[in-house]
């Protein structure tokens, strides 16, 4: 069966500390893809990368890095830096193929990051 | 563009309101979904519609009615609610084509109160 594990409920940092928000996956598909959203308090779910998993490469966006690992099976995600606007919870999530054309998310619990002032 | 917008943003209903969940994309995505997400847990999937037509129903209570009329638009009727139904309601979007690799685009949500 498939599943993300964030073990990690809650993380609290000081403004411009870095933190890295840990996101373990299990599937046995060879083709999937991993994602990573952020859901500020006003609840929407901001998209803020996706990899698939025949691409290893690290991957960098202005504060933020991912660091996907097959071989321990995990796509963690750092923020450099830290700003109170990153306060969010963040999710990582696996799609897997559900039928016909669509693949369906699977959540992780997600992860709720403070940044203090 | 990845705006996904809903409507209304709140919605305090009673047990025996009928109410409508309203959320429109104009991105030409031709897939829509609805999410149901309570308070500390991640959205749990109710109904995928693929070209205007339902291809997923999680099991959802028929209390729970989706409705796609057109390729932009999204709805969910709501009928004789209970107040475990309370919950923040996302709508999202995406492609339709290889399921796995389309990225769905969320609304900000509906948050229901069932009195």
């Amino acid at each position: 069966a498939q599943k993300v594990t964030q073990a990690q409920t809650e993380i609290s940092v000081v403004e411009k500390e870095d933190v890295t928000l840990d996101c373990v996956y299990e599937t046995r598909d060879t083709t999937y893809y991993l994602f990573w959203y952020k859901q500020p308090p006003s609840g929407e779910l901001v998209f803020l990368i996706r990899r698939n998993s025949f691409d290893e490469q690290n991957e960098i966006s202005g504060r933020y890095s991912w660091n996907f690992q097959k071989s321990t099976s995990s796509f963690n995600f750092t923020i450099t830096a830290s700003q109170v606007v990153d306060s969010a919870v963040y999710f990582c999530a696996l799609s897997e193929y559900y039928g016909g054309s669509q693949g369906n998310l699977i959540f992780g619990k997600g992860t709720k990051l403070s940044v203090k002032p | 563009d990845t705006e996904v917008t809903q409507t209304p943003k709140h919605l305090v209903m009673g047990m025996t309101n009928k109410k409508s969940l309203k959320c429109e994309q104009h991105m030409g995505h031709r897939a829509m979904y609805w999410y149901k997400q309570k308070a500390k847990k991640p959205p749990e999937l109710m109904f995928v519609y693929s070209y205007e037509k339902l291809s997923i129903n999680e099991s959802v209570p028929s209390r729970f009615s989706p409705e796609c009329p057109n390729s932009s638009l999204l709805n969910l009727h709501l009928h004789a609610l209970q107040p475990e139904d309370s919950a923040l309601y996302l709508c999202a979007s995406s492609q339709v084509g290889q399921g796995l690799r389309e990225t769905q685009y969320f609304g900000p949500g509906t948050r229901l109160l069932v009195l």
